[in-house]
Parts: structure tokens; C-alpha cells; sequence
């Protein structure tokens, strides 16, 4: 089992949708949360930062859920220019894990 | 503002060739981090440096090294190319092992013939 699972994708969704994405994370004891992006065949570049309090970037909100392991990503009025890999990335002493990446692609 | 720039970009190899991959990252960024991820699949840690010295490694082959330098430029040499290293290959800094945030360079795109 890898130790971030993120939804399988892809998701195709039509312009001003809104979209969600959810991660779990296996080690309790990872310390910090992300949201990457990642354009084909360019770096991963950082969307945000996750917090358990939540915490809002415009059109997207990142949650985090300690409890359950838990994290997520809201992607609201979605754009063309939002078409990308998604990956969840979760930080344990310095050792950044990250999801295998959920592909979103938005269509006019 | 600066990035984290790698070189080169491009490269082509042969099998059983060597190969050294570049990263400079962002200015008093002092702890570099090198992935590798190959089509399809999300990046892999490679190995990581603080203050030059390694301070973690992962799923490194041992006919590749790496080394962090005093102006903590940081270079990944590979030995024996093997058809399955063709990957991108990123390099990651930030500052101190305690900062949280990594920001990756545009990546090494490294083909083996």
C-alpha cells in the first residue's frame, strides 16, 4: 500500500465546475501537508499548503483531517488553465511522500 | 526572483554511459533534494543534502552518487546508464532541514539509448 493514495483520476469536467480531490496519508506521524502542481513534462510547482484549520486560495480550499488521515482539495469555477496532475504531498521528518497524481483536465 | 536551475535540460545517453546532473538552487537555500520520476508515475526521493553533507537517501541505484558543494550547488553522477533511468530527474531546495516548503527546479530530462 503506498503510503499516499490519492483518487485515481482523471477527471473531466466542463469549465466553471467545481471539483474535488481527496488524499489519505498511512504514517499518523507526518508533520506537514501540500498541494502540488504539476504541468506536463514541467516541475511540480507548490498550490498550497495544508492546515488543519483549512485554509482558502482564491477559487481553491485545501482541508486537512488529522484524525482521519485526510486530505483534500476544492478547485471551484475550474478553469482551462487549471488542467494539471494534482499530487498530495505529505512531509515526515524531512521525507516527502507524494501521491501517484490525479490528472484533471477542463474542458471549454 | 531566482529558481532553482539544473543542467542541462536536455540530455541523451547510451547504455552503459555516465552522466552528471547540475542543480543550483535558490540563493541561501542550504538543503537540496534530487528525484527521479518516470512517465506515468509521480517522483521518486532520491537522495538529500544539508549544509553538504547527505542527511537522507531513498530508492538510489549504487551506480549513482551525489555530492552537495560549497556553494551548496549540488550534482548527481550516474555510472552504467541503464535503459530505465530515461526519466525526469528534479532537484528540490529549501531552506534548512526544519523549512517546510520545497521548490523544484525545471527538471533534467535524461534519455538512455
Amino acid at each position: 500500500r503506498k503510503e499516499v493514495e490519492q483518487d485515481p483520476g482523471p477527471f473531466n469536467v466542463p469549465e466553471g465546475a467545481t471539483v474535488a480531490f481527496n488524499c489519505t496519508y498511512s504514517n499518523s506521524a507526518s508533520q506537514s501537508f501540500f498541494w502540488y502542481r504539476q504541468d506536463c513534462r514541467k516541475e511540480p510547482k507548490l498550490l498550497m499548503s495544508v492546515y488543519s484549520s483549512g485554509n482558502e486560495d482564491g477559487r481553491f480550499t485545501a482541508q486537512l483531517n488529522r484524525a482521519s488521515q485526510y486530505i483534500s482539495l476544492l478547485i471551484r469555477d475550474s478553469k482551462l488553465s487549471d488542467s494539471a496532475t494534482y499530487l498530495c504531498v505529505v512531509n515526515l521528518n524531512n521525507d516527502m511522500r507524494f501521491g501517484a497524481g490525479t490528472r484533471l483536465t477542463v474542458k471549454p | 526572483a531566482a529558481g532553482v536551475i539544473q543542467s542541462p535540460r536536455h540530455l541523451i545517453k547510451e547504455k552503459r554511459e555516465t552522466a552528471t546532473l547540475k542543480c543550483y538552487p535558490i540563493p541561501r537555500h542550504d538543503t537540496v533534494y534530487w528525484y527521479q520520476q518516470g512517465p506515468g508515475q509521480d517522483p521518486q526521493f532520491l537522495i538529500s543534502f544539508y549544509e553538504k553533507m547527505q542527511s537522507d537517501k531513498g530508492s538510489i541505484p549504487d551506480r549513482f552518487s551525489a555530492q552537495q558543494f560549497s556553494d551548496y550547488h549540488s550534482e548527481l553522477n550516474m555510472s552504467s546508464l541503464e535503459l530505465g533511468d530515461s526519466a525526469l530527474y528534479f532537484c528540490a531546495c529549501k531552506t534548512g532541514l526544519a523549512g517546510d516548503t520545497q521548490y523544484f527546479g525545471p527538471g533534467t530530462r535524461l534519455t538512455v539509448l
